[in-house]
């Protein structure tokens, strides 16, 4: 079953805005994990979280979690028309069974010149 | 970085025809496969889970007749969707991870297409 939900399920802004995307979750979870996807391909992973970490960075990339309220935050900063994709959060949890990773719905970030 | 290599990248067949899809890691272990479908505009919805050497885990609602995956090797699993139907038409895509590395990243394929008519 799906574990996150992001919203928006669609953004759209102008080039050089920021743009901020946000995760919920259910359950426990080891940790959590943002994903881009351009159309038709595959993902390209952005950035990991573990659950004991609270804000991580990566060059233009912000992601922050919150574990008490089960919420993350994407932020990409000064956004370029290459940024255009959807994103997801993925959820990765063991908890005694096998390890897997829970994917939510995405949101499609467009980004216009 | 580590890679994994998805082949067919897209497969167009008749209703009835069996088709396998492999999932390759090319510079690691993969100890655990995972195998996930997407619908157009959808999320990814993991299918089934499987470690080498040992049956598959699959997601409820999977048929396991349906979607038959091998794990022989610690390079390789496949897919097979046995006797596909057009509401089989979906993206498949795998992903692998090493042991120990439920704390790092999961790499994907490049996904395979698969058109059913």
């Amino acid at each position: 079953s799906q574990q996150g939900e992001e919203d928006p399920q669609a953004l759209s802004i102008q080039e050089g805005e920021n743009a901020t995307m946000n995760c919920s979750y259910k359950t426990s979870i080891n940790n959590l994990q943002w994903y881009r996807q351009n159309s038709g391909r595959g993902l390209v992973h952005l950035i990991l979280i573990r659950s004991n970490e609270r804000e991580k960075h990566s060059g233009r990339l912000r992601v922050t979690l919150d574990t008490s309220k089960k919420s993350s935050s994407l932020l990409i900063t000064a956004s370029r028309a290459a940024d255009t994709a959807s994103y997801f959060c993925a959820t990765g949890y063991s908890g005694g069974s096998n390890y897997k990773l829970t994917f939510g719905k995405g949101t499609l970030l467009t980004v216009n010149p | 970085g580590a890679v994994v290599s998805q082949h067919p990248s897209w497969v167009i067949c008749k209703s009835g025809t069996s088709v396998k899809i492999e999932c390759r890691s090319l510079d690691f272990q993969a100890t655990t496969m995972f195998w996930y479908r997407q619908f157009p505009k959808q999320s990814l919805m993991l299918m089934a889970t499987s470690n080498e050497g040992s049956k598959a885990t699959y997601e409820q609602g999977v048929e396991k007749d349906k979607f038959l995956i091998n794990h022989a090797s610690l390079t390789l699993s496949t897919l097979t969707v046995t006797s596909a139907h057009p509401e089989d038409s979906s993206f498949y895509i795998c992903s692998a991870k090493g042991l120990w590395a439920d704390n790092q990243p999961q790499h994907f394929g490049d996904g395979t297409r698969l058109s059913i008519l």
